[in-house]
């Protein structure tokens, strides 16, 4: 079934470590997104892809950078890890124009705790 | 860069009762409003969309409506229930900035049995 996965769902991590949050999706999008979101808070985008080598910074500074050398797969990676960094964290990717879907789906959301 | 206002924050109302809930957009060429709904723990999910060839759109319960001139659009609940309670939130996107949503800042909506 085309949908968007993220893992882990839910990741306790020491301060200074080096993690990376996994995003796959299977709906052949050329866009995808990451947001930063405290729970029911604003949606922060931190980085976004157009296509295959293609990334951009998003609206929300942040310390964590981004990939995407295959269409369907998107990591982002924070370098050491601060509980500042403790969020929420949604991956997203949507169709272009013109294709049958518009939309822009989320992906389930990795929960980061940073101690 | 488009800036998106929403309001009010939060909203409570009587089960049975309408909610409405506003936005406002500050780039007079965004094209695409979509209106995305998240449950406790769960991620935004569609509810409704329209893009700027069109005044209103109606989904069974829900409808929004906008007005380009004024640059605002707006979701409206008829008939609300409790498992409408969620976090709404608005956006809109514009082809000149790729498409990206720009996200309002969302809506906390309580329906009271």
């Amino acid at each position: 079934e085309a949908d968007i996965y993220q893992t882990p769902r839910y990741l306790v991590i020491g301060t200074g470590k080096k993690i990376t949050l996994e995003c796959s999706q299977t709906m052949g999008h050329d866009k995808m997104y990451w947001y930063q979101q405290d729970p029911g808070m604003e949606l922060h985008l931190i980085h976004y892809s157009y296509g295959v080598n293609s990334t951009e910074k998003g609206d929300l500074s942040s310390e964590s950078t981004v990939s995407r050398i295959r269409t369907e797969h998107f990591p982002l990676t924070l370098e050491s890890a601060r509980p500042s960094h403790t969020s929420q964290y949604l991956c997203a990717s949507r169709g272009d124009l013109g294709q049958t879907s518009y939309e822009q789906y989320f992906g389930p959301g990795t929960r980061l705790t940073v101690t | 860069g488009e800036n998106v206002e929403q309001h009010p924050s939060t909203l409570s109302v009587q089960e049975g009762d309408s909610a409405v809930i506003k936005c406002t957009y500050s780039d007079s060429a965004s094209n695409y409003f979509p209106w995305y709904k998240q449950e406790l723990g769960k991620r935004p999910q569609l509810i409704i969309d329209i893009r700027s060839n069109v005044g209103e759109k109606k989904d069974q319960r829900i409808a929004v409506t906008l007005n380009k001139t004024a640059k605002h659009f707006s979701l409206h609940i008829t008939e609300t229930q409790p498992e409408d309670s969620a976090v709404y939130f608005c956006a809109a996107s514009t082809k000149a900035a790729g498409n990206k949503l720009t996200f309002g800042g969302g809506t906390r909506v309580l329906v009271k049995p």
